[in-house]
């Protein structure tokens, strides 16, 4: 049964700085691995989807890396600002397109 | 292209009523998910469609939770009777059913049982 862990559960970071969240999974044998933000209240929007096959993806100040043998994804959000507050979750799509959630990472950015 | 629709995007009741949510995903994406939410964690599965047959429904407590997806388009997600512990929000997704597919999330529906 495939198992994903975020760490670390709240990250408080003061404006401007870089930061990386982290996901692992259990099981290596996944399709691809998603990240999404969700804000207090709202659905999940996704930001990045990398596919087995790619190492990283890139969009604006968002980078999500794949390391499938290790079992390990990282989100790097560059000069972070107020508005990246929010909670990160990752999910890995394995088979029978089975879609598992970690249990996400809240990040407060201080202005 | 339209999102997944989810409603009632709200919902109170008493524990012991019943409560349904409904959802109606892309046009064209085969696979269904229900998800239950409780506060401060990650999304837990329910329930997977694939067009009007269940791939997964391990985690679905089936004493009280229900959910089909006739004729492989919308779905509704039933609970009967409603527990305290049932409060969460319920999150419905869909995707294609290519196994490099992305997923995409309704707005959901926060459910209160008092």
């Amino acid at each position: 049964k495939q198992e994903v862990t975020q760490i670390p559960a709240a990250l408080s970071v003061p404006e401007g700085e870089n930061l990386v969240l982290n996901c692992s999974f259990t099981d290596s044998a996944i399709y691809n691995l998603q990240w999404f933000r969700q804000d207090p209240g709202k659905g999940l929007t996704s930001l990045l989807l990398i596919q087995s096959s790619q190492r990283e993806q890139t969009s604006g100040r968002l980078n999500a890396s794949l390391d499938k043998s290790s079992g390990r994804s990282t989100l790097y959000i560059a000069a972070s600002q107020p508005g990246d507050s929010a909670t990160y979750l990752c999910a890995v799509r394995s088979a029978g397109n089975m879609l598992t959630f970690g249990g996400g990472t809240r990040l407060m950015v201080k202005p | 292209e339209a999102g997944v629709a989810q409603s009632p995007r709200y919902k109170i009741i008493e524990k012991r009523q019943s409560v349904a949510f409904w959802c109606n995903p892309i046009s064209g994406h085969a696979t269904l998910y229900w998800y239950q939410q409780i506060l401060g964690q990650g999304p837990k599965l329910l329930i997977q469609f694939q067009n009007n047959g269940v791939v997964d429904d391990s985690q679905l407590p089936k004493d009280r939770f229900s959910a089909e997806r006739l004729k492989g388009v919308d779905s509704t997600l039933k609970i009967q009777p409603a527990k305290l512990e049932d409060s969460a929000v319920y999150l419905c997704a869909s995707s294609f059913s290519g196994r490099g597919t992305e997923a995409f999330f309704g707005q959901g529906t926060r459910l209160t049982v008092v």
